[in-house]
């Protein structure tokens, strides 16, 4: 079955004490990235990936980051979290047709940082 | 800056009756759009796109109508079936530039009535 997996699902943690959000996609995609959702604010882009070993930041990459060592794993690095990380976190990758495209999402790491 | 706006946070709908769920956008960039779907605990998952060369897309209940000088975009689900009941998000994409990052609109709350 074709899908995008993260662990873990939930996560309460203290503030700078690292952790890593896994995600692994089975449909060898290249295109992968992570969102956050807020309430009133919808999925804004944290990083992404076109490639592996090629990385870049998306809208909000301030306290996070990111790597692509083989195509399918792009886990999400909090090296010192703090509360205005706590998020629903969502992990996705890009099939690409010949005129189309569309993102599978993961389902969701709920973080939260006291 | 709101790139991608869903003015309405709910709507409620009579099972069987339409469903319009309305999206504006403000960069004249985007030529790709899609729309998704999220159910509680879970991530969203994609129901139809269409990009900036066509008006009209059509996928069984679903149908997506594009205004690009007005710069909206409009989902119509008919007829409304109570499994329709879920966050929809509007996205868009400026994919003729080859980039696949999606900006996300702040989501319209659906709930269909029996």
């Amino acid at each position: 079955e074709a899908q995008v997996t993260q662990n873990p699902r939930y996560l309460i943690t203290v503030t700078g004490k690292k952790l890593t959000v896994t995600c692994s996609q089975n449909m060898n995609h290249e295109y992968m990235s992570w969102y956050r959702q807020d309430p009133g604010l919808g999925l804004r882009q944290i990083y992404y990936s076109m490639n592996v070993e090629v990385t870049d930041k998306g809208d909000v990459p301030e306290g996070y980051k990111v790597s692509r060592k083989e195509k399918r794993n792009f886990p999400l690095i909090l090296e010192s979290p703090s509360p205005n990380q706590t998020s629903l976190y969502f992990c996705a990758s890009t099939h690409r047709g010949a005129s189309s495209y569309e993102q599978y999402f993961g389902p969701g790491t709920r973080l939260t940082v006291t | 800056d709101q790139q991608v706006k869903q003015n309405s946070p709910s709507l409620s709908v009579q099972e069987g009756r339409i469903s319009i769920l309305n999206c504006d956008y403000t960069n004249s960039m985007f030529d790709y759009f899609l729309w998704y779907k999220k159910y509680p605990a879970e991530g969203p998952t994609f129901l139809i796109s269409i990009s900036s060369i066509k008006d009209k897309n059509e996928d069984g209940r679903f149908t997506v109508f594009l205004n690009k000088s007005a710069k909206h975009l409009s989902l119509h689900i008919v007829p409304s079936q109570p499994g329709d009941s879920a966050v929809y998000f509007c996205a868009a994409s400026a994919s003729r530039f080859g980039n696949e990052k999606l900006t996300f609109g702040t989501g319209t709350r659906l709930t269909i009535i029996p």
